[in-house]
């Protein structure tokens, strides 16, 4: 089965420095994302990305993140300068179909990025 | 603003018997709801969903019944099978970019 492919599984950084956490969804999905959570927190989403920008992002995606598809496979979610509560466990996400035509919301994740900021 | 909320963190029951894993929600707007399970060092995987014009929805030993009145939701696993430890999160679609809302997850413990 298909799957979303995430790199690194582990990432430990100094506070203040830049990380890009990696993912290759599904080949022939269209739509987007990230989510984190935080240890012992929900899932919380960050961001939705389709046909090359940005279509939501939640009031934690401030001016220090970004994403970019920079070819065909690759989506990546870049912190510029890290902190101590940017440590999580990152989650790339995908889906084929239009979320606002399937309702189901049936995203397919990665198994994740887990972020330590010392 | 906790639009989800699962109550209770933690669940354990024997092999063989019913599991209820409980969610409610404060949005009567919401239109369809979902649960995902998630195992430790893996990302949560989608597992059944329900429309809000319907009250139940069965697949195999999973099925999700939906009380709008009461903004409530639950998710009956019958028989429990050890495998079937893990963290479950009710989630909502939330707009039309896929964006999810979920809930605080409930770590279901099967005992063998």
């Amino acid at each position: 089965e298909p799957e979303v492919t995430q790199t690194p599984s582990h990432q430990v950084t100094q506070m203040g420095q830049e990380v890009i956490l990696r993912c290759v969804p599904i080949s022939n999905h269209l739509y987007f994302y990230w989510y984190r959570q935080i240890l012992g927190q929900k899932v919380e989403f960050l961001v939705s990305f389709y046909n090359n920008e940005i279509s939501e992002k939640s009031e934690i995606f401030d001016d220090q993140f970004s994403v970019e598809r920079p070819d065909g496979s690759n989506f990546t979610l870049k912190i510029r300068s890290t902190k101590l509560e940017d440590s999580a466990m990152y989650f790339c996400a995908s889906i084929l179909d239009s979320p606002g035509t399937f309702r189901g919301g049936k995203l397919f994740f990665g198994s994740g990025t887990q972020l330590s900021v010392l | 603003d906790q639009q989800v909320k699962q109550n209770s963190p933690s669940l354990s029951v024997q092999e063989g018997r019913i599991s209820i894993l409980n969610c409610d929600y404060t949005n009567s707007m919401f239109d369809y709801f979902l649960w995902y399970k998630k195992y430790p060092a893996e990302g949560p995987t989608f597992l059944i969903s329900i429309s809000s014009i319907k009250d139940k929805n069965e697949d195999g030993r999973f099925t999700v019944f939906l009380n709008k009145s009461a903004k409530h939701l639950s998710l009956h696993i019958v028989p429990s099978q050890p495998g079937d430890s893990a963290v479950y999160f009710c989630a909502v679609p939330s707009g039309n970019t896929g964006k999810l809302i979920f809930g605080q997850g409930t770590t279901l413990q099967v005992k063998p």
